[in-house]
Parts: C-alpha cells; structure tokens; sequence
C-alpha cells in the first residue's frame, strides 16, 4: 500500500515568487492537512480537507491557499514568498480526520531566498 | 489558548540508560493525544493514540501514558535506533491537532 506521496522534494524560491506543493494522499483517504514545520515554531496547523471542502484553517496569512481534488488529491499555494516562509511543509492523510492518527508524507522542503 | 509542552527539547542517554519525555497540554477538549517519531529528513510516524487519563500503551522499549494535564513516554533500555526526535500532539474539539515541538533522543553505543 502506497503512502502519502509530496512532490516536490525540494524547492529553492526567491521572494515575492509563488509556489505549489503537491500531495497524494493514501488511497481512500478523504481527509488531508497540511502542516508547516520549522527548528523554532515546531509543527503549525495549516488547513485541513476534506471531501474538496476546507474543514478546518489555523492562523496563517491568506497567502497560504489550499484545494482538493475528486480524488482527494490536494495542492497548496503560498503566494508572495517571504523569507520566513523557509521550512519543511508536511502532508497528512486519514480516512475522515475525526479521532484517528495521521500518516505523514516525507514532506517538500522549500527555500525562499 | 491550545497549547502543547514538551520536555528536555533535547536528551542524551547511554544504551540501557531508561528515561521518560514528558507532554503536557492545556486544551478545550482533548478528543485523544497522539505520540509520533520523526526521524530526519522524513515525516512523523505514528506511535500511539491514548484517549483517557489512565490509559497506557506499550509498543518494544516504549510506553506511553495519559493524565489529565499530560503524558510521557518512558524509553526502557533504550537502542541507538530509537536515536529520534518525538513529538506529541492532541487532537481537541475543534477537531484540529495542536503538536509540540519535540523532544530530540540520542542514544550512544
């Protein structure tokens, strides 16, 4: 059984640029998050869907966007680069995200510089 | 506020040497709290869920424990292969997961 899939694995931006992540999560998961990962902050609640609805948001910018697909598959944007955008952004599946652990992708590294 | 704690950030043992890594938590709800391995350059990987103050899992070398403001993780005659950074989360009633920043285990031969 496959697991959750991120492409890519590494980014290397500039400020001001955009970007898109991408991740498959486990087949028949219908639930998928997305976390953003660094040394100081830890792991930070991005958005969370479910069904191509956003069920749940933390307390990011607008510059952080989110979808999902029919399929489940899920895409995040980060607009307008900023240094402090720097980190590790990971992708979780489950099957409805209620009481039930996450599998966890390897996750894509991005550098704004 | 939602909020997860973890102690040492860091820690170092001697194989054998057992110790526990402590979570403790202040949220409006606590639906269940999680244990996850992180080892570098990968994602977390689950390690236990506990949902009640008394409830224990046992999984090798690890156990992990509930009470009502926290959680630990005992490491009995830990391997260098648990050499790894874990994290604790807790899932609340908004149904979103608060994570803690992680407790980094070295264990040396």
């Amino acid at each position: 059984k496959a697991g959750v899939t991120q492409t890519p694995r590494y980014l290397i931006k500039t400020r001001g640029q955009q970007v898109t992540l991408s991740c498959s999560p486990i087949s028949g998961h219908r639930s998928v998050s997305w976390y953003q990962q660094t040394p100081g902050q830890g792991l930070q609640f991005l958005f969370e869907y479910f069904s191509e609805t956003q069920r749940n948001k933390g307390n990011f910018p607008g510059r952080f966007s989110g979808r999902q697909f029919s399929n489940s598959r899920s895409e995040m944007n980060v607009s307008t680069l900023e240094l402090g955008d720097s980190a590790l952004y990971l992708c979780a599946s489950s099957w409805t995200g209620f009481d039930e652990k996450l599998f966890f992708g390897s996750g894509t590294q991005l550098s704004v510089l | 506020e939602d909020q997860v704690t973890q102690s040492p950030e860091a820690l170092r043992l001697q194989e054998g040497e057992s110790s526990s890594l402590n979570c403790s938590y202040t949220v409006s709800g606590l639906r269940g709290l999680f244990w996850y391995r992180q080892d570098p350059g990968k994602g977390p990987e689950f390690l236990f869920t506990l949902y009640s103050a008394g409830e224990e899992k046992e999984k090798e070398r690890l156990k992990a424990t509930l009470t009502k403001k926290e959680s630990f993780l005992h490491i009995t005659a830990p391997k260098p292969e648990d050499s790894a950074t874990y994290l604790c989360a807790v899932q609340a009633t908004g149904n979103q997961f608060y994570f803690g920043t992680g407790t980094s285990l070295t264990v040396i031969p």
